[in-house]
């Protein structure tokens, strides 16, 4: 049973540009959370997709938006990247309802 | 009042020593309070969560203490080994529709040989 996979492990962007990050969820899982973590601090949460919809959103600019698909698969696209967007983006996924959210291994992202 | 606090922010301990990381919490809302490890470049992992209705929970090597009236609760590590090294997080969320989680600042501990 394959867990939460992230795609691409690493990314080096240039500011300015646009970048999209991929996650499957575990399986049986339908609810896919994204969450940002800076160097040494803890996870920040930037939104939840369930249904194929926003759920949940954190405090997060229109920069960051996304999408699920009815394969529960989601992505995170962030557009014109700062320099300060460099972090490791962490999706997480869940059971609708249920608390309990499994961690992918993340994707590390480098603005230049 | 989205807050939690963690301490301390780091932590050396002897192998076969007890660790214990610390939590508190604002929020009464909150309703579930998972620990998640983590080593360097990988992703959280969770080892081990509470509801507010038990004041302990133990899964092998690791306990969580839970005190809702101080709204506190606090990560113990039994026997630890070089292994646990790593960094602790603390975490909490609230009920359907709304299991967004919080997270502390981390731990990062140390466990020598």
């Amino acid at each position: 049973d394959a867990g939460v996979t992230q795609s691409p492990t690493h990314l080096i962007k240039t500011r300015g540009q646009q970048v999209t990050l991929r996650c499957s969820p575990k399986s049986g899982h339908d609810t896919v959370s994204w969450y940002q973590q800076a160097l040494g601090q803890g996870p920040q949460f930037i939104f939840q997709y369930y249904e194929e919809e926003e759920r949940q959103r954190g405090n997060f600019p229109d920069r960051f938006s996304g999408h699920q698909f009815p394969n529960y698969s989601s992505e995170l696209n962030v557009n014109a990247l700062l320099l300060g967007d460099s972090a490791l983006y962490l999706c997480a996924s869940s059971l609708g309802g249920v608390a309990e959210a499994f961690f992918g291994q993340g994707t590390r992202l480098t603005v230049v | 009042q989205q807050q939690v606090k963690q301490s301390p922010q780091s932590l050396i301990v002897q192998k076969g020593g007890i660790p214990i990381i610390n939590c508190a919490y604002e929020n009464t809302a909150f309703d579930y309070f998972p620990w998640y490890q983590q080593f360097p470049g990988k992703g959280p992992a969770l080892l081990i969560a509470i509801r507010p209705d038990v004041s302990e929970k133990k899964e092998g090597r690791f306990t969580i203490s839970f005190n809702k009236s101080a709204k506190q609760f606090s990560l113990h590590i039994m026997d630890s080994q070089p292994g646990d090294s790593a960094t602790y997080f603390c975490a909490a969320s609230m009920g359907f529709g709304n299991e967004k989680l919080t997270f502390g600042t981390g731990t990062r501990l140390t466990i020598i040989p």
